[in-house]
């Protein structure tokens, strides 16, 4: 199906583990975002990237590591996950500076 | 201080209503403003964008920019049930890095 899907759907980690979540879109579209979302703070930019190779920080990046080796992929990883990274994680694609489409989010707790 | 400030609410009016929400924004740079519609346990859906100051409008949706005073606001006129979510307003310049609001939530009741 075409858009923009976010695997898992729900993920259980423990503290200290690296988890990996995964976002696929099929628009082509160049931007890719990742966001967490809390409760008090709205949702916050972890990394975006406007092509394929190149990505750049947001405004909460410390924790995270992205990467972007093909259009239509752009993996989030918590390299030693901790319990404040538990919160739902969106990402989102866009053709250009406005227009974002968001995927059903990650939602991770981390015990 | 936030970049972009939104009452969390909640907010909760008659079906029928006009509701007003609205954002502040202390960054000059910020040039395109969209308004997101959330459902319980969704994704943001984009309701509407503009890049200017002034009024757009799409059915029963208006919104309205106001760069000198750095303010925005999303009216809904004649509310139903369905529009019952949380609205994020967000806001961007060239960079490509958006700013979210927090979100207000919005219950409409029958």
């Amino acid at each position: 199906d075409a858009g923009i899907t976010q695997s898992p759907r729900y993920k259980i980690t423990e503290t200290g583990r690296q988890v990996t979540l995964m976002c696929h879109q099929t628009w082509s579209h160049s931007y890719m975002f990742w966001y967490r979302q809390d409760l008090g703070h709205g949702l916050r930019l972890i990394y975006y990237s406007a092509a394929a190779d190149i990505t750049d920080k947001g405004e909460v990046p410390d924790g995270y590591v992205v990467s972007r080796s093909k259009t239509e992929n752009f993996p989030l990883t918590l390299e030693s996950a901790t319990r404040s990274q538990t919160s739902v994680y969106f990402c989102a694609s866009s053709l250009g500076l406005a227009e974002a489409f968001f995927g059903q989010g990650t939602r991770l707790t981390v015990v | 201080q936030k970049e972009v400030e939104q009452d969390p609410g909640p907010l909760s009016v008659p079906e029928g209503a006009i509701v007003s929400l609205n954002c502040t924004y202390s960054n000059s740079a910020f040039q395109y403003f969209m308004w997101y519609r959330q459902y319980s346990r969704k994704g943001p859906e984009l309701l509407m964008y503009t890049y200017s100051s002034g009024n757009k409008e799409d059915g029963r949706f208006t919104a309205q920019v106001d760069k000198s005073s750095k303010y925005i606001s999303l009216f809904i006129r004649d509310s139903q049930p369905s529009d019952s979510a949380t609205y994020l307003c967000a806001m961007g310049g060239n960079n490509n890095d958006m700013r979210f609001g927090a979100g207000t939530r919005l219950t409409v009741k029958p």
